[in-house]
């Protein structure tokens, strides 16, 4: 069973469009988590939400707009895409208060724009 | 803010031997955690090995090990009797507790095991 999925896991799209990808966990966990890996393969974190609550918003373009419409999903929408946009993203998730607060992570997302 | 640096950014090791990849980070904070985790070539973050930064004794999974020195704040990852599967980006992590259990990471070593 799949702990952590995302959709779709690749994506092409053209500069200017707007997409989303989702995000799901079944592991019950009550945090989850947005990352962008760049082409030199650096993780850095731009989101996180605790049962649907922003706790951490990193600097980010205000292009990119995350919705928790409940604890299990948290889809990343992104406006008007631009070339730098192109990464791999990835979707986490933990429990706090869990042993370790290990974060367990999705397949990534592959975004190139064009 | 936390930095974590990882200064070896390829290493290749031949099969059946052993390699330390190293991870040193920066912090004000006394209590946190420290993990390692594996990227293959299929994309997963896979965790490797954790370590709290209270308890004194190395982590150990299997053939993974680390050496966490936390005076000198360095947390090196040993993998014994390398194997092809081995084969990865490993990144070393810092998590503080209290904030949001985020994630600083560092920029990655690519190894290569050899057959």
């Amino acid at each position: 069973d799949t702990a952590v999925s995302q959709t779709p896991k690749y994506l092409v799209t053209q500069m200017g469009n707007d997409k989303s990808i989702k995000c799901e966990q079944n592991l019950g966990h009550d945090t989850m988590y947005w990352y962008k890996q760049d082409s030199k393969k650096f993780l850095k974190i731009m989101f996180s939400y605790n049962n649907k609550e922003l706790i951490i918003n990193e600097t980010v373009p205000n292009r990119f707009s995350p919705k928790s419409p409940d604890k299990a999903h948290l889809n990343l929408h992104i406006n008007s895409l631009e070339l730098g946009d192109s990464a791999v993203y990835f979707c986490a998730s933990s429990q706090r208060g869990a042993n370790y607060n290990e974060q367990f992570f999705g397949p990534g997302t592959r975004l190139t724009v064009l | 803010a936390q930095t974590v640096t990882q200064s070896q950014p390829e290493m290749s090791v031949q099969e059946a031997e052993t390699v330390t990849l190293s991870c040193t980070y920066d912090t004000s904070e006394n209590n946190y955690y420290l993990f390692w985790y594996k990227q293959p070539p299929s994309r997963q973050m896979i965790l490797v090995i954790r370590q709290e930064a209270y308890k004194q004794q190395n982590a150990t999974e299997n053939r993974f090990s680390v050496n966490f020195q936390k005076a000198a704040k360095s947390f090196s990852l040993k993998i014994s009797d390398s194997q092809l599967g081995d084969t990865a980006m490993y990144f070393c992590a810092f998590m503080k507790l209290h904030t949001g259990n985020q994630f600083y990471f560092g920029t990655g070593t690519s190894l290569t095991v050899i057959p």
